[in-house]
Parts: C-alpha cells; structure tokens; sequence
C-alpha cells in the first residue's frame, strides 16, 4: 500500500539553527500539507502545497518558514532559525485531489527537538 | 477563530462497551468532515469520513447533524485494538487545511 514517508524521524538542533524537514508524498497525488503537533496538544495545519505553489497557510507558517518540492519526489519543510517553541510533531499529508472529500494521508511525522 | 470541539475524555470502557463521542464545530460552512484516530506518538490514520446521511462501517457508525453543527461517532462491542485518541476534523476551505479537534482518548480495558 502506498504510503507517505518522512526523514529524519527525529531531529534534534540548536536555537536558532536552519532545519530542513522531507517528505516523500505517495507519488500519484497532486496536494501537499504540513501540519505540527506540540506534544500534548491538537494537530494544527501550517501550509497547503499545490502546483509548486503555496495555496494555503494559517498564522503559524510566518516568515520563518518554507516549502519547497525540489524535485518531482520530495516535499520540504525549512525553518529558517529555530525558536525553542518550534519543538513539536511535524507531519507531511498528501491528497490525490483537492475537494472537500479527498483523504489526506498523513506520514510518520518528524519529531524535532530545538534545544 | 473558529474552532473543532471534543468530548475532553478520557473515557475508560470495558471490552464489549459501546461508546459515543462527541464533536461540535463552529464554521456552519464546513464542508466535510472525518474521524481518525491517533496512536500514541504516531501519525493520524483515517477511520471514516463522515457523510450527511450518515454512515455505518463494521462497528463504527458516524452522524453529522449540519443544522446542529454536530458530528458522532459511535464504537459498538468494543476491543482493546480501539484504544487510541480519536480526532474530529472538520474541512472548511474545500480540500485545502484541515482544522482538527482536541482528540477524545479511549482506553478500553480487558
């Protein structure tokens, strides 16, 4: 079954370092997601990713953050210089199609810690 | 902002119970909406969307009351397999973020 992948599974960093989180979405599907999960609180969407551009973001994805699909494979995630509140589960979602009912699969999640 | 709500849990049930959550949500032009659960430390998996007339898979059935913005899922004869924190998610914007709720967990016991 095909599935979503993301690396690392966890990232440790210092304050104020550049991380740069991938995910290789399921390869048919057209729309990307990061979401991130603080631990011990809900899943919250950061950003939505179609056609190499972004169409969506919340409050949360500001200036320090990016994505990018470089190739025709990956999907990333950049934070430019990491805030010790940026510590959480970051998920990658993808979605073969982009209406109401298009399930998004989530992948593993990469834990970063920022210390 | 506008906002999933969950039954806050936890609920602790026996084996064979039948349990209900609850989910209420504030955007009345909320287009569709899901169930899934979440293992611990692990990633969301979908456990069913929900449909306006309702819909029914083995021992899960989900109901969705739009005038009401109002979403169920209830888990007949259930197993230890269902223990899990289980999320209301609430698509407004036509495919695009999802707004999850807070998770309601359920621990069944043997």
């Amino acid at each position: 079954e095909p599935e979503v992948t993301q690396t690392p599974s966890h990232q440790v960093t210092q304050m104020g370092q550049e991380v740069i989180l991938r995910c290789v979405p399921i390869s048919n599907h057209l729309y990307f997601y990061w979401y991130r999960q603080i631990l011990g609180q809900k899943v919250e969407f950061l950003v939505s990713f179609y056609n190499n551009e972004i169409s969506e973001k919340s409050e949360i994805f500001d200036d320090q953050f990016s994505v990018e699909r470089p190739d025709g494979s990956n999907f990333t995630l950049k934070i430019r210089s990491t805030k010790l509140e940026d510590s959480a589960m970051y998920f990658c979602a993808s979605s073969a199609g982009g209406s109401s009912y298009n399930e998004q699969f989530f992948g593993p999640g990469t834990r970063l810690t920022v210390l | 902002r506008k906002e999933v709500e969950q039954d806050p849990g936890p609920f602790n049930v026996p084996e064979g119970a039948t349990v209900a959550f609850n989910c209420t949500y504030s955007n009345s032009a909320s287009q569709s909406f899901f169930w899934y659960r979440q293992d611990c430390r692990k990633e969301p998996k979908l456990l069913m969307s929900v449909y306006s007339s309702g819909n029914e898979d083995g021992r899960f059935t989900a109901q969705l009351n739009r005038a009401s913005q109002y979403i169920s899922l209830l888990i007949r004869d259930s197993k230890l397999s269902d223990s899990a924190t289980y999320l209301c998610v609430v698509n407004e914007n036509y495919g695009q973020n999802f707004v999850f709720g807070p998770g309601t967990r359920l621990s069944v016991l043997p």
